[in-house]
């Protein structure tokens, strides 16, 4: 079973600044790299497929990078609505999609 | 618009049953995969379940594995999971998803909850 590791579990930001969040797998899971958005009270969001690919209607202040067990996500200058838990995804054999434990993005 | 709507989430009591429902919109239903999958309070999701567009397939989390049921009814274009025997750790938000390449959700219900408490 593959696990996904988040860092850091917080990040203390503010409007403006750039947020680079990491997920680590504990083994190879390709380019199968999700990462979704929630915010409290809401269903996750889709922003990132195929470790680097945005989804329909994500800006383009959030990027993916990364392949094999290291990956990142990436916002490049932080607006109000950006802040939210972040949650990476992967696909493996079993179970046959696994997310990480998230990273919270707060106002500092 | 490309929309999913659970209902069927209320207060059980421990040993009891439950179906949940997902009714699809604005896409073809019949073509695509679907999950459930859970997120308890103040913890991250969980994949519960999965099922083949066709319905000939389902696979299931080692946790619920013998208790869910997941079924799908492409005539009516909405995805069911029927849960027996629930309980306490049962409780969470489901949420039903879209699945794409066998693992990204592109589109998420807005979410039922089910507590399962004496």
């Amino acid at each position: 079973e593959i696990v996904l590791t988040q860092s850091p579990a917080t990040l203390s930001l503010s409007p403006g600044e750039r947020a680079t969040l990491s997920c680590r797998a504990s083994q190879s899971v390709s380019n199968y790299l999700a990462w979704y958005q929630q915010k409290p009270g809401q269903a996750p969001r889709l922003l990132i497929y195929d470790a680097s690919n945005r989804a329909t209607g994500i800006p383009t202040r959030f990027s993916g990078s990364g392949s094999g067990t290291d990956f990142t996500l990436t916002i490049s200058s932080l607006e109000p609505e950006d802040f939210a838990v972040y949650y990476c995804q992967q696909r493996g054999d079993w179970p046959p999609l696994a997310f990480g434990g998230g990273t919270k993005v707060e106002i500092k | 618009e490309v929309q999913l709507v659970e209902s069927g989430g209320g207060i059980v009591q421990p040993g009891g049953s439950l179906r949940l429902s997902c009714a699809a919109s604005g896409f073809t239903f019949s073509n695509y995969w679907m999950n459930w999958v859970r997120q308890a309070p103040g913890k991250g999701p969980v994949w519960v379940s999965r099922i083949k567009s066709d319905g000939s397939g389902t696979t299931y989390a080692d946790s619920v594995k013998g208790r869910f049921t997941i079924s799908r009814d492409n005539a009516k274009n909405t995805l069911y999971l029927q849960m027996n025997s629930l309980r306490a750790e049962d409780t969470a938000v489901y949420y039903c998803g879209r699945d794409r390449n066998y693992y990204y959700l592109d589109v998420w219900g807005n979410g039922t909850t089910v507590t399962v408490s004496s």
